[in-house]
């Protein structure tokens, strides 16, 4: 069955980098794009970007444009997403979520568990 | 940027009840609309995609429909695990953006 299982919760410090990994299994993980979503405590879904683990090519939402980088590493079909210049309110659940069709950016199912990402002083 | 907004934000209903959800988005999305219902410390679950299509292992009791700016979720019969927050999500371009959700809880 298809699973996406995702690092471990992080602490880190205003203006730090954060990477979280998305490692893919139970299909074919260069077929499907790979979406990264986060959820601040209490709030609602925010859609951060995509990456096509076949080209490495990306889509960023406007609003991390200038912060955010997502990479993959097809040997280990896994995705990452690394947020930089970290602040207080980019404190969030993030996940990551597969596309639904191949080779298309479409609906996202299913999701990985989600990995909480703090950001204190 | 196309913006969603749910209606209303709470809906309490008791189980067995009919539970209408309303996406209404600022400008034409075409039929380029999700449905997702999120349980409390779980990730999201995709229940519609294409504003009408039940996805795999959907009970029926979920319906979608709609088009252009105003889409409706029906669930039919409220099962006591359907009382959770449900999402809209529109695709734009290259992109998506979700809606602030509703949550439907027991009455």
């Amino acid at each position: 069955q298809v699973q996406l299982v995702q690092s471990g919760a992080e602490v880190k410090k205003p203006g730090a980098s954060v990477k979280v990994s998305c490692k893919a299994s139970g299909y074919t993980f260069t077929g499907y794009y790979m979406h990264w979503v986060r959820q601040a405590p209490g709030q609602g879904l925010e859609w951060m970007g995509w990456i096509n683990p076949n080209s490495g090519g990306t889509n960023y939402a406007q609003k991390f444009q200038d912060r955010v980088t997502m990479t993959r590493d097809t040997s280990i079909s896994a995705a990452y997403m690394e947020l930089s210049r970290l602040r207080s309110d980019d404190t969030a659940v993030y996940y990551c979520a597969k596309a639904v069709l191949p080779a298309a950016i479409t609906w996202f199912d299913p999701w990985g568990q989600g990995t909480l990402v703090t950001v204190s002083s | 940027e196309i913006v969603l907004t749910q209606s209303p934000a709470t809906l309490s209903l008791s189980p067995g009840e009919r539970a209408t959800l309303s996406c209404r988005a600022s400008q034409s999305v075409s039929s380029n609309l999700a449905w997702y219902q999120q349980k409390p410390g779980q990730a999201p679950r995709l229940l519609i995609y294409d504003a009408s299509n039940r996805a795999t292992g959907i009970p029926a009791r979920f319906s979608g429909s709609g088009s252009g700016t105003d889409f409706t979720l029906t669930i039919s019969s409220l099962e006591p695990e359907d009382f959770a927050v449900y999402y809209c999500q529109q695709r734009y371009n290259w992109g998506f953006t979700f809606g602030p959700g509703t949550k439907v809880d027991i009455k």
